[in-house]
């Protein structure tokens, strides 16, 4: 069974600019979750979805969005981008969401804004 | 709020030493507990799980029980080896809420040499 996929891998954007990640979670799953890695604040939560609804948002600004597709495929924008976006964002899928279920992680989207 | 706070790295071991990475955390309720891997480059992957106090995880080796008493999760491997050299992150989720929102301690890197 194919794992978690992100696209595109590296991205490199100036400041000012939008940005759209893609994620496709494994076949089957249902929830999606992304989140933030940097060296400086660590791992963190941005967004979590269930069946196309967003369950629960991290404390992260307006600039930052996301949405689920019928078929699972979850997107996250972020527009404006400011030089303290760059980082690696990672995605992350589950069969039915909720506490108790693991999570399998994508090889994230490293974005660079300059 | 849930917080997790696990020990400073970098640690540094020779290659078949006892390995242990100390996990405490601060949450309301019942939360679950992981154990995620990050090698260099990729994203996370998920070592181990326990979901309810006494649990005990366990994956390729590597062991962690779920102490309520102590809140604490430590990860324990008896024989590491070079290959286990990697970012090591303790999380959890759940603990009031039915989401599966993770949150990560800080992340300790672990370095085997020969």
């Amino acid at each position: 069974k194919a794992g978690v996929t992100q696209t595109p891998r590296y991205l490199i954007k100036t400041r000012g600019q939008q940005v759209t990640l893609s994620c496709s979670p494994i076949s089957g799953h249902r929830s999606v979750s992304w989140y933030q890695q940097t060296p400086g604040q660590g791992l963190q939560f941005l967004f979590e979805y269930f069946s196309e609804t967003q369950r629960n948002k991290g404390n992260f600004p307006g600039r930052f969005s996301g949405r689920q597709f019928s078929n699972s495929r979850s997107e996250m924008n972020v527009s404006t981008l400011e030089l303290g976006d760059s980082a690696l964002y990672l995605c992350a899928s589950g069969p039915r969401g909720g506490p108790y279920n693991e999570q399998f992680f994508g090889p994230g989207t490293r974005l660079t804004v300059l | 709020g849930n917080s997790v706070t696990q020990m400073e790295g970098p640690v540094t071991l020779s290659e078949e030493a006892f390995l242990t990475i100390n996990c405490t955390y601060t949450a309301t309720g019942y939360p679950s507990l992981f154990w995620y891997v990050q090698y260099p480059g990729e994203g996370l992957q998920l070592l181990l799980k326990a979901t309810k106090a006494d649990d005990k995880g366990s994956n390729k080796g590597f062991e962690a029980t779920y102490r309520k008493e102590t809140t604490s999760f430590h990860l324990e491997k008896g024989s590491v080896q070079v290959s286990d050299s990697a970012v090591y992150f303790c999380a959890l989720s759940g603990s009031s809420s039915n989401t599966g929102k993770l949150i990560f301690g800080q992340g300790t890197t672990l370095q085997v040499k020969p």
